[in-house]
């Protein structure tokens, strides 16, 4: 099993461009969450989805879209990027059954300049 | 705004010796679970503890919870050098139904160096 799958690993947009973050799972898990680590804050939760067709935001949302038409995909959108949103962003996920602890991806990292 | 937060910010002892990390959190949970950062990496899921348990073990790794004084602590037990990371603690206020879904409020996280 693959686990949490993000891609790109790293990433640099102008300010004003917009991109993808992709985010695949394989362990059929019906939550999925986006978080964001800055420097001295921990992480951050940006939207989180318990399932296809659900999402709500978290903390964090503004300037950031996302959707769940699969289980398995939760793509992060950058409408319009600012240097503020550079970060390290993890995607993770876990069982809807409860008692387990969620599964990161490796990171996408991204600078706006 | 964030739930958890550690204590100590930064931890150096060498090997051999324990390790213990402190976290507090402000809110009622469902359960509180830590992790472990290498640096440049994806988070570790490490052990969970249930609001309704008191301590927990898992290899190395102790974990209490003390509901009433909101706070948990994890001790690492004859650390080595590969131990060195940054450990977070992270709690979980999922609510028991179904559409508030599961959210993990993280801490800033301790610093953990053990010198070989």
């Amino acid at each position: 099993n693959a686990g949490v799958t993000q891609t790109p690993k790293f990433q640099v947009l102008k300010t004003g461009q917009s991109m993808t973050l992709q985010c695949a799972q394989d362990m059929n898990h019906e939550y999925m969450s986006w978080y964001r680590q800055d420097p001295g804050m921990g992480l951050r939760l940006i939207h989180y989805s318990v399932g296809a067709g659900i999402t709500d935001q978290g903390e964090v949302p503004n300037g950031y879209n996302v959707s769940r038409s699969t289980t398995e995909d939760f793509p992060l959108r950058l409408l319009s990027a600012a240097p503020s949103q550079t970060s390290v962003y993890f995607c993770a996920s876990t069982s809807g059954t409860g008692g387990l602890g969620y599964t990161f991806g490796s990171g996408t990292r991204l600078t706006v300049v | 705004s964030q739930q958890g937060e550690e204590d100590p910010q930064a931890l150096s002892i060498q090997e051999g010796e324990n390790a213990t990390m402190n976290c507090s959190y402000k809110t009622s949970i469902n359960n509180l679970q830590w992790y472990r950062q290498n640096s440049g990496r994806g988070l570790v899921h490490l052990i969970l503890i249930r609001s309704n348990e008191r301590e927990k073990h898992s290899g190395r790794l102790r974990v209490t919870l003390d509901t009433s004084k909101k706070s948990s602590s994890l001790l690492i037990t004859a650390s080595r050098a590969a131990d060195t990371a940054s450990y977070f603690c992270a709690t979980d206020a999922r609510d028991l139904k179904e559409t508030s879904g599961s959210r993990l409020t993280f801490g800033e996280g301790t610093q953990l160096t053990v010198n070989p």
